[in-house]
C-alpha cells in the first residue's frame, strides 16, 4: 500500500474563512510534506515534518499553519487566504527523515480562494 | 547549485512512436538520488523510478526505460510504443543527501501529449 489520502479533493473558500486540509498515510512513513503547485509549474515545497516535528518551513506566510497530530496525519490550517493562494496542495510522505528515499504523493486538494 | 533542467516544455507525438524526455541535473553532492514522477490530469504525482548516484545501470520497466549518465549529468526517460494513457506531465527530480534536509528539487516538467 503506497497510498497517501488527502481530503477534501476540492475546496472553495472565501478570504475570511478558516478551513483545514487533511492528509493521511498508513505506510509507517516518518517524513511528511506539504507542497503547493500552481498551474503549469512544478510543486513548491512548503513544510516538512520529521518524526512529527516541523523541520522545514520554506518561509510560508503565517496564514498557512501546519500541524502533525501523529505519525499518520498531517493537517494544513488555512485562514485569511488571498486569491493568489489558489492552487493544488499536495501532501507527500517518505520513509525516514534524512534518507533520500522517494516520496509518495496524494491526489491533492484543488483550492480556490474567492 | 542544486538544479534540475527539463529543457522540453511540451512534446507531442503520435501514438506508438517512441519518445525521450530529457533531464539534466546539477549538484555538489557525491551521493544523491534521482527520480521521475508522472502527473496525469487528476493531479496525483505518481512515482516511477528512483536511481542513486552510485548505480549507473540503465533500467527497463515494460515500455519505460531510463538512461543515467553521470558523465553528462543526465537521467533521460524513454517511452517505447507510446499510448494515449501516457499523456501527462513528467517531472524529473533530485534529492541531494549532504544537507539531510529532505528536500526534493523538481524540474519544471515536460508536458507530453500522445495523439491517437
Amino acid at each position: 500500500d503506497t497510498e497517501v489520502t488527502q481530503t477534501p479533493k476540492h475546496l472553495v473558500m472565501g478570504m475570511t474563512n478558516k478551513k483545514s486540509l487533511k492528509c493521511e498515510q498508513h505506510m509507517g512513513h516518518r517524513a511528511m510534506y506539504w507542497y503547493k503547485q500552481k498551474a503549469k509549474k512544478p510543486p513548491e515545497l512548503m513544510f516538512v515534518y520529521s518524526y512529527e516535528k516541523l523541520s522545514i518551513n520554506e518561509s510560508v506566510p503565517s496564514r498557512f499553519s501546519p500541524e502533525c497530530p501523529n505519525s499518520s496525519l498531517l493537517n494544513l490550517h488555512l485562514h485569511a487566504l488571498q486569491p493568489e493562494d489558489s492552487a493544488l496542495y499536495l501532501c507527500a510522505s517518505s520513509q525516514l527523515p534524512g534518507q533520500a528515499t522517494e516520496a509518495f504523493f496524494g491526489q491533492g486538494t484543488r483550492l480556490t480562494v474567492v | 547549485a542544486q538544479k534540475v533542467t527539463q529543457a522540453q516544455t511540451e512534446i507531442s507525438v503520435v501514438e506508438k512512436e517512441d519518445v525521450t524526455l530529457d533531464c539534466v541535473y546539477e549538484t555538489r553532492d557525491t551521493t544523491y538520488y534521482l527520480f521521475w514522477y508522472k502527473q496525469p490530469p487528476s493531479g496525483e504525482l505518481v512515482f516511477l523510478i528512483r536511481r542513486n548516484s552510485f548505480d549507473e545501470q540503465n533500467e527497463i520497466s515494460g515500455r519505460y526505460s531510463w538512461n543515467f549518465q553521470k558523465s553528462t549529468s543526465s537521467f533521460n526517460f524513454t517511452i517505447t510504443a507510446s499510448q494515449v494513457v501516457d499523456s501527462a506531465v513528467y517531472f524529473c527530480a533530485l534529492r541531494p543527501t549532504m544537507n539531510r534536509d529532505d528536500k526534493i528539487i523538481f524540474g519544471k516538467g515536460t508536458r507530453l501529449h500522445i495523439l491517437p
